[in-house]
């Protein structure tokens, strides 16, 4: 089975652009979860959806948003982009409903994006 | 507060054991997770506990004592591509998952 799809892989943009990553969950997972890793750090949770609703909200700037569309892909939209931006961005899903399962996440490989 | 506590680092030798602890303290508990990510990859998810006792998957098993708010990863004949960042992760009443800052976990031969 597919696991989770984040694109692109890897992105470069200058201070003050915009980026857009993408995150396809695993099919028929209910929760998609958005991560910022830097360096020898651990993930900063930052957005949550559920079932296409935002369901929790983390340290994530002003500048950032994210939305769940109906095919349950999700986008991380950022802008005024910062030298501090630089990092890997997790997407991760899980599926929270029913019995089956624990809810673990299963995340993306990620999309390192540098900002120069 | 919400927090979690495990080592910064830790080193063993290849073949050994070695245990990584967690504590945590959360709002309300559902479950307990540990993690491992190698520099650079996602984490990948390795155990899960959420009643009391051990729970064991090979070469890696994870206690959870609720009553004292503390777990343990056991990896047991440890390999070189063991070397990594193992994550312990709570989740609270609210379904939020608080993350520890990782234990980096040094084999030497």
């Amino acid at each position: 089975a597919a696991g989770v799809i984040q694109s692109p892989r890897h992105l470069i943009k200058e201070k003050r652009e915009t980026a857009t990553l993408k995150c396809y969950p695993i099919s028929r997972h209910d929760t998609v979860y958005w991560y910022q890793q830097g360096p020898g750090q651990d993930p900063q949770f930052l957005i949550s959806f559920y079932e296409k609703m935002q369901s929790d909200k983390g340290s994530i700037p002003d500048r950032f948003s994210a939305q769940q569309f109906s095919d349950y892909h999700s986008e991380l939209n950022m802008s005024s982009l910062e030298l501090g931006d630089s990092a890997l961005y997790f997407c991760a899903s899980s599926l929270l409903s029913g019995l089956a399962g624990m809810g673990e996440l299963f995340f993306g490989e990620g999309s390192r994006l540098t900002v120069l | 507060g919400q927090n979690i506590d495990q080592p910064t680092e830790m080193t063993a030798t290849e073949g050994a054991i070695v245990q990584i602890n967690c504590t945590y303290q959360t709002s309300g508990f559902n479950g307990l997770f540990w993690y491992q990510q190698h520099a650079g990859e996602a984490p990948t998810f390795l155990s899960y506990n959420v009643l009391d006792g051990l729970e064991e998957k090979g070469r890696f098993s994870s206690f959870l004592s609720r009553s004292k708010g503390y777990s343990y990863l056991l990896l047991k004949e440890l390999q070189m591509k063991d070397s990594a960042s193992y994550l312990c992760a709570a989740r609270n009443s609210n379904y939020q998952l608080i993350w520890g800052a990782g234990t980096k976990l040094i084999i030497k031969p």
